[in-house]
């Protein structure tokens, strides 16, 4: 496996149920992120992870727990959504030693269906 | 609040032709602005990047302008090509900090 792998890319989930989205980079990097895209809306920033430490949590709601175990893996927990969560979910990683701009490698993305 | 705008939805180009798409940002304090291409069912890939202390970079077919003065900066593809269809976001990072804002994104298509 190379780059940024999300799994699973679809899921269909009710909004009582709890569910998680995984991804993995075998980049070498030490920052990951998570971004949402919605329809006709910019990629939304949600969370950063450097060296497993969050350094940014964008005002996003309690029902969205993220877990950094290590710097290669990110989890996104869903618990009790609502329908307007339904989205396209990108997971991203990029190195924190760097010279010039921060470019970040994109996983194909995780579509997220709440019922 | 937008800070990074992209105000056209589509743009649709001639194969061969030049395609230009357009950036607006409302904040001075970003010091790389970055243009990332997508395809359907596929994650963001970074195209080009340009430093807030440049006003032009190029890599082959692509060339990115940055006008700090107007806040702008556009992507030129030129020739365009029919693999070129995607949708295409402009993104830009504030100093010191990991953060990259985008924009809405702009879909492209090149007809033959």
């Amino acid at each position: 496996e190379t780059g940024v792998t999300q799994t699973p890319r679809h899921l269909v989930m009710g909004m009582t149920n709890k569910k998680s989205l995984k991804c993995e980079q075998h980049l070498g990097h030490n920052a990951m992120y998570w971004y949402k895209q919605s329809a006709k809306k910019p990629l939304e920033l949600m969370f950063v992870y450097n060296f497993k430490e969050q350094t940014e949590n964008n005002s996003v709601p309690s029902r969205f727990s993220p877990e950094c175990p290590n710097s290669s893996h990110l989890f996104l927990h869903l618990h009790t959504l609502q329908p307007e969560d339904s989205a396209l979910y990108l997971c991203a990683s990029s190195p924190l030693e760097r010279t010039g701009a921060n470019v970040l490698t994109f996983g194909a993305g995780s579509r997220l269906t709440v019922l | 609040d937008q800070q990074v705008k992209q105000n056209s939805p589509s743009l649709s180009v001639q194969e061969g032709r030049i395609s230009i798409l357009n950036c607006d940002y409302t904040n001075s304090m970003f010091d790389y602005f970055l243009w990332y291409k997508k395809y359907p069912a596929e994650g963001p890939t970074f195209l080009i990047s340009i430093s807030s202390i440049k006003d032009k970079n190029e890599d082959g077919r692509f060339t990115v302008f940055l006008n700090k003065s107007a806040k702008h900066l556009s992507l030129h593809i030129v020739p365009s090509q029919p693999g070129d269809s995607a949708v295409y976001f402009c993104a830009a990072s504030p100093y010191n900090t990991d953060k990259l804002i985008f924009g809405t994104g702009t879909r492209l298509q090149v007809f033959p």
